[in-house]
């Protein structure tokens, strides 16, 4: 099973909006509604910022939001701001031989410009 | 607060077992809404999921990793462990311990350099 696809960089603008885009199969993000989003700042562990494709946990801004269509999820961020600059990661549920686990993205660089 | 701490050798011998305890405190690793959970990271790339376990016992591994890693859970003392043998070079990486709920992982370790050389 192959990781989820993800672009290796982005980057926008402060008060800008981007999007990362997670592209999968119907295996995993075509079928299943456990999509999630996490933000890893540098020598941090990461942190959950979206789940079940577009629920936010308590107490991460509302400048981030999920979705997602077909076989590919993605994250926006609208309203850049620098504390925002740090490696996102999807992932998601798959069952493959009848074995359920989770798969994840190979992760995306934000950059705030 | 629930906290999650990872515990271990932090450098094992080629062909060696790896061996880690993640121990839960702030809430119960007996709760019937989630999993607990094993993803690892090498250095300087991206997370990979090993795999999760249920306060039962029950277990789910990445297909790629299964015949070489245990997952195993000690209830009494809110703790679950890894065993991955025959290790190499590759699976030199930070280890993280997690909370799992819906395949999604809402609180994490604060990770642990695990390091395979001779």
């Amino acid at each position: 099973q192959s990781a989820l696809t993800q672009p290796a960089s982005v980057s926008g603008s402060p008060g800008q909006s981007i999007t990362i885009s997670c592209t999968g199969t119907s295996s995993d993000i075509g079928t299943y509604k456990y999509v999630s989003w996490y933000q890893q700042r540098p020598g941090k562990a990461p942190q959950l910022m979206i789940y079940e494709v577009s629920n936010r946990p308590s107490g991460i801004s509302n400048r981030f939001s999920g979705s997602k269509s077909g076989n590919t999820a993605s994250l926006t961020i609208t309203g850049l701001q620098a504390e925002d600059e740090a490696d996102y990661y999807c992932s998601s549920h798959t069952i493959v031989n009848t074995l359920p686990y989770v798969i994840f993205g190979g992760g995306t660089k934000l950059t705030v410009l | 607060q629930l906290q999650l701490q990872e515990s271990g050798p932090g450098l094992v011998t080629p062909s060696e077992t790896l061996s880690l305890t993640c121990t839960v405190s702030g809430g119960s690793i007996s709760s019937s809404s989630h999993h607990w959970a094993w993803v690892r990271q090498p250095p300087g790339k991206g997370l990979e999921w090993i795999g999760s376990i249920y306060y039962s016992g029950k277990t789910y591994y990445k297909p790629s990793l299964q015949s070489r890693v245990t997952i195993t859970v000690d209830t009494s003392k809110n703790q679950f462990s890894l065993k991955m043998i025959s290790v190499t070079a590759a699976d030199t990486a930070i280890y993280y311990c997690t909370r799992e709920e819906n395949s999604s992982s809402d609180s994490w370790g604060q990770g642990t350099l695990v390091t395979v050389s001779s």
